[in-house]
């Protein structure tokens, strides 16, 4: 009963340097989304796909690309990484049911640290 | 302007006490959904519920109770009987009919003193 399934766990990098987030999920949802939280700050949407083929920006995209490889994988990618960075990054997925948002199903979040 | 607000930054109290965490949220939206997630010390952020906005009855399960009140776009949580495995972060979140984004509140840090 895997859910979310974020890799890596945790990550150290340096200023600079790329790296790709990997998030899958075996619900069969069709909405994915990408969170950043910070101390103090919330969860901010970075990046969200409402369906496979379709990804849009949320709040804080700058810095990120996405890529919705199918329907249960949804990738992020730090093309050149900075401080600012540094924080625990979360992949979550949902459906809808009639008009509504299910709840979101969360992964147990990647620590990312840039030095 | 931020959709969802979480007033209370930390809040801390003994052991047995009752505890409400509040939940203010603005939406033009006259269909919407309401949750509030659990993030404990480990990490993870555990679903506890959702609210479509046509229900405004209270809901309780066993010592947590929501309390939604629309005139007051509000939706709080209180804990009964507090007990030290409900030290965690609480969010407040929205989803609105008209789209796809859930919004989160900045969160409130519950510790529960024995």
């Amino acid at each position: 009963n895997a859910g979310v399934t974020q890799t890596p766990k945790f990550q150290v990098l340096k200023t600079g340097q790329s790296m790709t987030l990997q998030c899958a999920q075996d619900m069969n949802h069709n909405s994915m989304y990408w969170y950043r939280q910070d101390p103090g700050m919330g969860l901010r949407l970075i990046y969200y796909s409402a369906s496979e083929g379709t990804t849009d920006k949320g709040e804080v995209p700058n810095g990120y690309n996405v890529s919705r490889l199918n329907k249960r994988e949804f990738s992020l990618r730090l093309e050149s990484a900075a401080p600012s960075q540094t924080s625990v990054y979360f992949c979550a997925s949902s459906d809808r049911e009639g008009a509504g948002n299910q709840p979101q199903h969360f992964g147990d979040g990647t620590r990312l640290s840039i030095l | 302007a931020q959709k969802v607000t979480q007033a209370q930054t930390e809040i801390s109290v003994v052991e047995k006490e009752d505890v409400t965490l509040d939940c203010v949220y603005e939406t033009r939206d006259t269909t919407y959904y309401l949750f509030w997630y659990k993030q404990p010390p480990s990490g993870e952020l555990v679903f506890l519920i959702r609210r479509n906005s046509f229900d405004e009855q209270n809901e309780i399960s066993g010592r947590y109770s929501w309390n939604f009140q629309k005139s007051t776009s509000s939706f709080n949580f209180t804990i009964t009987a507090s007990q030290v495995v409900d030290s965690a972060v609480y969010f407040c979140a929205l989803s609105e009919r008209t789209g796809n984004q859930f919004y989160f509140g900045t969160g409130t840090s519950l510790t529960v003193i024995p």
